[in-house]
């Protein structure tokens, strides 16, 4: 069964870079995409972007310029980058497994 | 991008009526090969989301037969034959034919 399990910080100031890493338990990256979901406060979901383990990549336009997503298949690890972050940005960041597993969720606070 | 819209918002149904709720989408989900890229989450209370069903009517690994999906083309429907106390949450739709992935707006059950 893969499990998923992201850390990363969780209070930023505007301006900043937000920066999140998901490891994935149990299994490989194979021939699955991984994704970034976030969802504000009392909101729905948002899709941010997914990669594969060749580094193929997806975005979300609305958020295209200022996501980086990243692999590191030796680690079974992939991360991502948010830059110039606003309050607007406030929301649980989930990393996931397309479709099936998703992370814990981590709670991601811009503020001065 | 697919907009995908759920009806109703919300419901509050007693413990052992069924519950139906609607996701249609702005495009065909049907591709190519056959399949239709269409799923259906819960997310309770304080919890990342789980899937239930995948491609439009296939339960994911322990979810209960209670549960049900059904649809073709762009109109989708997710059933509870008989509402426990632990299906409270809130539950979402998602396509992933297109990027971006997009995911309904989500229907909140409660019960009575």
């Amino acid at each position: 069964q893969v499990q998923l399990q992201q850390w990363g910080a969780g209070l930023l100031k505007p301006s900043e870079t937000l920066s999140l890493t998901c490891a994935v338990y149990g299994g490989s990256f194979s021939d699955d995409y991984w994704s970034w979901i976030r969802q504000p406060p009392g909101k729905g979901l948002e899709w941010i972007g997914d990669i594969n383990q060749s580094g193929n990549t997806n975005y979300n336009p609305s958020l295209k310029s200022r996501v980086t997503i990243s692999v590191d298949t030796s680690k079974n690890q992939f991360s991502l980058k948010l830059t110039s972050v606003t309050a607007a940005d406030t929301a649980v960041y989930y990393c996931a497994r397309e479709p099936t597993n998703w992370g814990q969720g981590t709670l991601v606070t811009v503020s001065s | 991008d697919i907009v995908m819209t759920q009806t109703p918002l919300s419901l509050s149904v007693t413990p052992g009526q069924p519950v139906s709720i609607s996701c249609k989408s702005s495009q065909s989900l049907l591709y190519s090969d056959g399949k239709t890229y269409l799923y259906w989450y819960l997310q309770r209370p304080g919890q990342s989301p789980r899937l239930l069903i995948y491609e439009v009517s296939n339960r994911f690994s322990g979810v209960p037969d209670r549960f049900s999906g059904s649809g073709s083309g762009t109109d989708f429907t997710l059933k509870i034959s008989r509402v426990e106390a632990e299906d409270v949450g809130i539950y979402y739709c998602m396509q992933t034919i297109q990027y971006p992935l997009t995911f309904g707006g989500g229907t909140k059950v409660e019960i009575k």
